[in-house]
């Protein structure tokens, strides 16, 4: 059975980092790409950031660059989320999720349960 | 960026009812790359449609989609109360923007 895994959320103040670990089970992230989205609270759904089986192609939502860092260690099936200079903005729940095939541009097939970030002084 | 608008933003029928929820983007979607997702409170989004027409596994068959370059509908033939949530579209084709939700409810 897939199973993703979020951890790492709490609540932060801005200016702050935080780092989101993602735990992959019952598949290998090795042939996957891998994504985040986010939720703000009673909100949408907001892409932030992808990353291709191999790390050389990553992209990040403009709301998020030169911020965030999408990074992913395949031996230890472990999608990560750099988050530095926190925004109260940035306050949601963050989801990873995994993309259907080795392509980049592919649809999201498995989603975990989130963490939530809080941002706030 | 290809923005997606979603309408209505609720819907409410009664079950047995079909309901009927669009997508429209804001640029040709190459591909027909639009996928549909449902979204009940507390849980995490479960993709039900890809390449705007074909259903994920496991879904039932009273959820359908349709069309191609700007304007998708995703259509539950039978609603049922387990159907109440949030639909969100989304398109992968230039990197990755999701429309704003729908919000069914069942009376």
């Amino acid at each position: 059975e897939v199973q993703l895994v979020e951890s790492g959320g709490g609540l932060v103040q801005p200016g702050r980092s935080l780092r989101l670990s993602c735990a992959a089970s019952g598949f290998s992230i090795d042939y996957y790409v891998m994504h985040w989205v986010r939720q703000a609270p009673g909100k949408g759904l907001e892409w932030v950031s992808g990353i291709s089986w191999n790390s050389i192609t990553i992209t990040y939502a403009d709301s998020v660059k030169g911020r965030f860092t999408i990074s992913r260690d395949n031996a230890k099936n472990s999608l990560y989320l750099q988050m530095n200079n926190l925004r109260v903005e940035d306050t949601a729940f963050y989801y990873c999720a995994k993309g259907w095939g080795s392509g980049y541009y592919y649809y999201f097939d498995y989603w975990g349960q989130g963490s939530l970030v809080t941002v706030s002084s | 960026e290809i923005v997606l608008t979603q309408s209505p933003g609720t819907l409410s029928l009664s079950p047995g009812e079909r309901g009927t929820l669009s997508c429209r983007a804001s640029q040709s979607l190459s591909s027909n790359s639009l996928a549909w997702y449902q979204q009940k409170p507390g849980q995490a989004p479960r993709l039900l449609i890809y390449g705007a027409s074909s259903r994920a596994t496991g879904i039932p068959d009273r959820f359908s989609g349709s069309g191609s370059g700007t304007d998708f509908t995703l259509t539950i033939s039978r609603l049922e109360p387990e159907d109440s949530a949030v639909y969100y579209c989304q398109q992968y084709g230039r990197s990755f923007t999701f429309g704003g939700g729908t919000k069914v409810e069942i009376k």
